[in-house]
């Protein structure tokens, strides 16, 4: 199966700084990465996805990167708020499978 | 609300009762996961079904548990026998999927979270 390695498990940042958090991947067959923001108490809720055919997808403030070669891809948080302050998940996707493998977490604290 | 619901929110049982819990996904969704999630991990993927055929099922899934989806609608996890390593967050998701499409976002639920004395 697919196994997703997750970094930094936590990051801490200013209000308005930028946040990275990084995913590498082991299965070349992957074609679906998702990120998911998860609040406490709550499931995870989808923020961006990005497929194997596109390097880059941005949307407001977050951006996501994908470089197939290297299997890694990153998620780009700008102007961070206190309010981005929550648990990020990536995940990956076979394009053989269904589920989803996800990796385990960035605890991500936005100081005001 | 639309979005996928689950019930109960939080379930404490004794070891060795069993336990079952619910989930309704979004109403047009033909796909629906079930994931466990301890403390610090990810999800992990359990099994899925598509209407009411459950189409794969994870080493994770011991025989003490059985999904069911009889209808293609809403869709109940049940634990046998728990033990203290079954505590842990149970989510749901449902996605809609469609031959020939790579779409399939899935959308989650809020959990129902176990706790086994």
């Amino acid at each position: 199966g697919e196994n997703v390695e997750q970094h930094p498990s936590t990051l801490s940042v200013q209000e308005g700084d930028s946040a990275v958090i990084k995913c590498t991947y082991s299965d070349s067959a992957s074609n679906y990465f998702p990120w998911y923001k998860q609040e406490l108490g709550k499931g995870p809720q989808l923020i961006i996805d990005i497929r194997s055919n596109v390097g880059e997808k941005k949307d407001q403030r977050i951006a996501v990167t994908l470089n197939k070669t290297a299997k890694h891809f990153s998620l780009h948080i700008t102007e961070t708020q206190p309010e981005d302050s929550a648990v990020y998940f990536c995940a990956a996707r076979l394009n053989t499978g269904n589920q989803f493998y996800f990796g385990t977490g960035t605890s991500l604290t936005v100081i005001p | 609300d639309t979005g996928v619901s689950q019930d109960p929110r939080h379930k404490i049982t004794k070891r060795g009762q069993n336990v079952t819990f619910r989930c309704d996904p979004i109403s047009e969704h033909n796909r629906l996961y079930w994931y466990r999630q301890t403390l610090g991990q990810g999800p992990e993927f359990l099994t899925y079904f598509q209407n009411e055929a459950q189409l794969e099922k994870s080493r994770l899934l011991s025989d003490r548990f059985s999904a069911e989806r009889p209808k293609g609608s809403f869709s109940t996890l049940e634990i046998q026998r728990t033990e203290q390593g079954d505590s842990a967050m149970y989510l749901c998701a449902s996605s809609l999927w469609r031959w020939r499409s790579s779409y399939n976002e899935q959308f989650f639920g809020p959990g129902t979270r176990l706790t086994v004395l």
